[in-house]
């Protein structure tokens, strides 16, 4: 079993609709979290972290963590054709021997289409 | 992204060639990784390097080498490729004296076939 689950999608929605894309992790050693977007034929850029439980919003997008179900969240309200990519999401632990090391899920495809 | 350089940015080679990926980054950031994406699989960690004279295995490091010729350069050797690296490569470097220190800032890939 993976530490991080990621349901690969694709995902398809039409412009302006509220998306949700979700981690589950089994690691509770893990307490930072990462979302990364990753353009077609490009690396993947960061685009929020969070160190806690709760929620945290920049613009669009909320990341949301609840480290007692170990489940994370992003969700990206008013959705564009150019939220178009894969996104995933990323943690680590603060400490210990695989500090500094990220484990990735698999990666969530989303289309919005006009 | 531009800090992170990696070339090339295409290969096709044949099965049993010796082939060197090189990355170079002007962050400045002492720590750099190796990372093969395949479909449905993520990002998955070959090599990582915390310093000059620090390397360590990933997960899947079976196949590879990596020589880290100074701060800025990290390159990944496949000895004799076969048809199962076939992969999208990337670099990716961080910085351990930064606030957010398990950030990682990724190159822009290296589309390797096998053929």
């Amino acid at each position: 079993q993976k530490e991080v689950e990621q349901d690969p999608g694709p995902l398809s929605v039409p412009e302006g609709a509220i998306v949700s894309l979700n981690c589950t992790y089994s690691n509770s050693a893990f307490q930072y979290f990462m979302w990364y977007r990753q353009y077609s034929r490009k690396g993947p850029e960061l685009l929020m972290y969070t160190y806690s439980s709760g929620n945290k919003e920049d613009g669009r997008f909320t990341a949301q963590v609840d480290k007692s179900s170990k489940y994370i969240s992003l969700f990206i309200r008013d959705s564009q054709p150019s939220d178009s990519a894969t996104y995933l999401c990323a943690m680590s632990p603060l400490g210990g021997t695989s500090y500094g090391k990220l484990t990735f899920g698999q990666g969530t495809i989303l289309t919005v289409h006009p | 992204d531009a800090d992170v350089t990696q070339t090339p940015r295409n290969r096709i080679t044949k099965t049993g060639k010796r082939i060197m990926l090189e990355c170079s980054q002007t962050k400045g950031h002492d720590r750099m990784y190796w990372y093969r994406q395949d479909p449905g699989l993520g990002l998955q960690l070959i090599y990582y390097s915390f310093d000059v004279k620090d390397i360590n295995k990933g997960e899947i490091s079976d196949g590879y080498s990596v020589s880290r010729q100074a701060q800025a350069k990290f390159s990944l050797s496949l000895e004799s490729a076969i048809p199962n690296q076939t992969a999208l490569y990337f670099c990716a470097t961080s910085d351990s004296g930064g606030v957010l220190t398990d950030t990682q800032y990724f190159g822009p890939g290296t589309r390797l076939t096998v053929l």
